[in-house]
């Protein structure tokens, strides 16, 4: 079946990196999504590759993909306090019609 | 397009009375879900439609929940009778027809609390 972990929490200094790792079980991924939820607010795409693809980046953020150890990561550089939130990363797979969301990583910027 | 609109976005009721939250999907998008959020069990998938129709249920915790898509541009997630372990927050998301690529658009949410 289909299984997305994340760790629950990462506290990281304002200015460093953030990486946030996701690992899912599915080897018919298509897509891989990387989503922010920030209080009180619902889920925004943030970003997703292809799994044919091993890096994307955009800007502040750079998603790796291992698709020999089924493990996702999204690298968030010069972290500012703004990035504090939750981030899901989720995916999509050959056939289903939904997607399948990890527990969520709640980012916390210490100024 | 305003995206996907949930209402109400708070919801205070007692033990055993009805709960209705409501969902209009983005104008064109052919899947709606239905997800819940709470700290213990994060966020899961509770029933999704295609074109209305329901597909997938399973996630749908007991009886005491429904859910209903009469049109294309409408939704409700029933809950009949409530109860406190049915506090959370309820997102609602919709997603447009593509073979392999189904990123969903999320609502903002119906935070629930069960007195």
């Amino acid at each position: 079946g289909e299984d997305v972990e994340q760790s629950l929490f990462l506290s990281v200094r304002e200015g460093d990196s953030s990486v946030i790792n996701c690992t899912y079980t599915d080897s018919s991924s298509t897509y891989l999504y990387w989503y922010k939820q920030e209080p009180g607010a619902g889920l925004q795409l943030l970003t997703y590759i292809f799994s044919n693809m091993d890096m994307k980046q955009d800007q502040r953020l750079t998603v790796l993909l291992n698709k020999k150890d089924k493990h996702l990561s999204l690298r968030i550089a010069d972290t500012q306090t703004g990035d504090s939130a939750i981030y899901f990363c989720a995916e999509s797979i050959s056939g289903a019609n939904n997607l399948f969301f990890g527990t969520g990583t709640r980012l916390t910027v210490i100024p | 397009d305003a995206g996907v609109i949930q209402s109400p976005r708070h919801e205070v009721t007692e033990m055993g009375q009805e709960v209705t939250l409501r969902c209009k999907p983005i104008s064109g998008h052919d899947y709606l879900f239905w997800y819940r959020q709470t700290m213990m069990r994060g966020l899961e998938l509770l029933i999704y439609f295609n074109n209305n129709v329901p597909i997938d249920d399973s996630g749908m915790p007991e009886d005491r929940f429904s859910a209903k898509m009469p049109n294309a541009s409408f939704s409700t997630l029933k809950i009949q009778p409530s109860e406190p372990r049915d506090s959370a927050v309820y997102f609602c998301a919709s997603s447009p027809r593509r073979r392999l690529n189904t990123e969903a658009f999320f609502g903002q949410g119906t935070r629930l609390t069960v007195v």
